[in-house]
């Protein structure tokens, strides 16, 4: 099975853009979590769609949004970047209810200058 | 909210040693997950543990889920240098009707061939 897949994988923006990052859970898994990564914080979650709902929400401001389709793939959208927000942006899937390990994607690196 | 103590913060070793680093908290957790993480990459599961009392062994790692189901040790054996990175922790809860993933800070492994 191939794995979690986040794209792209690097990313440079600008303060006050907003970014989309998107990610493709395992074959068959119908969970993606969203978890920020800095050094100074270590990981912290963001939010947790299952079945195109979000099913659990970390304590992000509201620029940070997410969503889920049908095929399970996920998106998350950060609007009017902030320099903070520079981070490594981490896509977790798993089977879902009572399934609940998590196998994470390979990031996707965001620098907002 | 619930934490996870994860202990040691840095570790240097010298190839060849032992290598034991533990998570703690004060909450139940009904599975406990070990991950690796490289520079820029995801973290890479290593144990998932989903029973109190369970001893699981994945080549040179052994990890155990405690009986008071309140924390988790990881030995690393006869270490070499490719197992320099950091060594996450993770506990799965269902506290508050909820289900939730928390991570430890992690323990970033050096070893010294």
């Amino acid at each position: 099975k191939a794995g979690v897949t986040q794209t792209p994988r690097y990313l440079i923006k600008t303060r006050g853009q907003q970014v989309t990052l998107s990610c493709s859970p395992i074959s068959g898994h119908r969970s993606v979590s969203w978890y920020q990564q800095t050094p100074g914080q270590g990981l912290q979650f963001l939010f947790e769609y299952f079945s195109e709902t979000q099913r659990n929400k970390g304590n992000f401001p509201g620029r940070f949004s997410g969503r889920q389709f049908s095929n399970s793939r996920s998106e998350m959208n950060v609007s009017t970047l902030e320099l903070g927000d520079s981070a490594l942006y981490l896509c977790a899937s798993s089977g879902g209810i009572g399934e609940e390990t998590q196998y994470f994607g390979p990031g996707t690196r965001l620098l907002v200058l | 909210g619930q934490q996870l103590n994860q202990s040691p913060q840095s570790m240097f070793i010298q190839e060849g040693e032992d290598v034991s680093m533990n998570c703690t908290s004060s909450s139940i957790f009904n599975t406990w997950l070990w991950y690796k993480q490289d520079p820029g990459e995801g973290p890479v599961l290593l144990i998932a543990l989903y029973k109190a009392g369970e001893l699981t062994s994945n080549g040179r790692l052994t990890a155990q889920f405690g009986i008071t189901r309140k924390d988790s040790f990881l030995n690393i054996s006869a270490s070499i240098p490719s197992d320099v990175g950091i060594y996450f922790c993770a506990g799965h809860s269902t506290q508050g009707g909820s289900e939730k993933l928390v991570f430890g800070k992690g323990t970033k492994l050096t070893v010294n061939p």
